[in-house]
């Protein structure tokens, strides 16, 4: 089956730095999405991309999908505390075929930024 | 926040005992779905349903039942818990199969002792 890998596992940073979480997918994927689960909290989607090459920006936040629709990565400028979460990536199913919206998520990427 | 209950919050019970979780939306929305979250494993989906009385198996599906009589409530039933159940439970909706971003619940913590 489709198997979603997400790495690192955790990402310890400075505030003020540079974080970036990859995603790779075993298949092609039809979309693929972003989400944030804050500390104790329920994940909430942050994005979709679509296009093969799709770069799509939210205020700090970079969001890649790659050319071949295997792999994406979200990359966040100049960190805050407020960012402090899991991060993780969900694809959706290849072309064709009826997949009834269901995502297969990475493992996530735990953010933790020190003051 | 999309209108998403899950019940219960938390939940402790015994080896073997059977126990259902409530899944209630107010967006009737077509779409549910029950994952499971351990560390380390990300969310991986149990059961889903496309409508009423419409459910299929997900990738961690065996233990586990689901029914759905109406659009606004999805169960979940573990028949005779196990101690690899505990886990915490989020139910989650979305709009379409479209590909449209899945809202969820604010989840349930079980443990199985």
């Amino acid at each position: 089956g489709q198997q979603v890998m997400q790495i690192p596992q955790y990402q310890h940073v400075q505030e003020g730095e540079d974080f970036t979480t990859y995603c790779n997918s075993s298949t092609t994927l039809s979309n693929i999405q972003w989400y944030k689960q804050r500390p104790g909290g329920h994940p909430v989607f942050l994005i979709q991309l679509v296009k093969s090459g799709e770069v799509k920006k939210q205020k700090r936040l970079t969001f890649q999908f790659g050319e071949a629709k295997k792999n994406s990565s979200l990359h966040i400028t100049a960190t805050q505390t407020t960012d402090v979460g899991t991060y993780f990536c969900a694809g959706s199913g290849g072309a064709g075929g009826t997949s009834y919206g269901k995502l297969t998520f990475g493992q996530g990427t735990i953010l933790t930024v020190h003051p | 926040d999309a209108g998403i209950t899950q019940s219960p919050r938390h939940k402790v019970t015994e080896t073997g005992t059977p126990v259902t979780l409530r899944c209630h939306q107010t967006e009737n929305h077509r779409y549910m779905y029950w994952y499971r979250q351990d560390p380390g494993h990300g969310l991986r989906l149990i059961h889903y349903s496309y409508g009423v009385k419409d459910t299929d198996k997900g990738e961690v599906s065996d233990g586990y039942s689901v029914s759905r009589s109406k659009t606004e409530d999805f169960l979940l039933t573990l028949e005779s818990a196990t101690s690899s159940q505990t886990s915490v439970y989020f139910c989650a909706i979305s709009r379409t199969r479209g590909d449209y971003e899945q809202y969820f619940g604010p989840g349930t913590r079980l443990t199985v002792t």
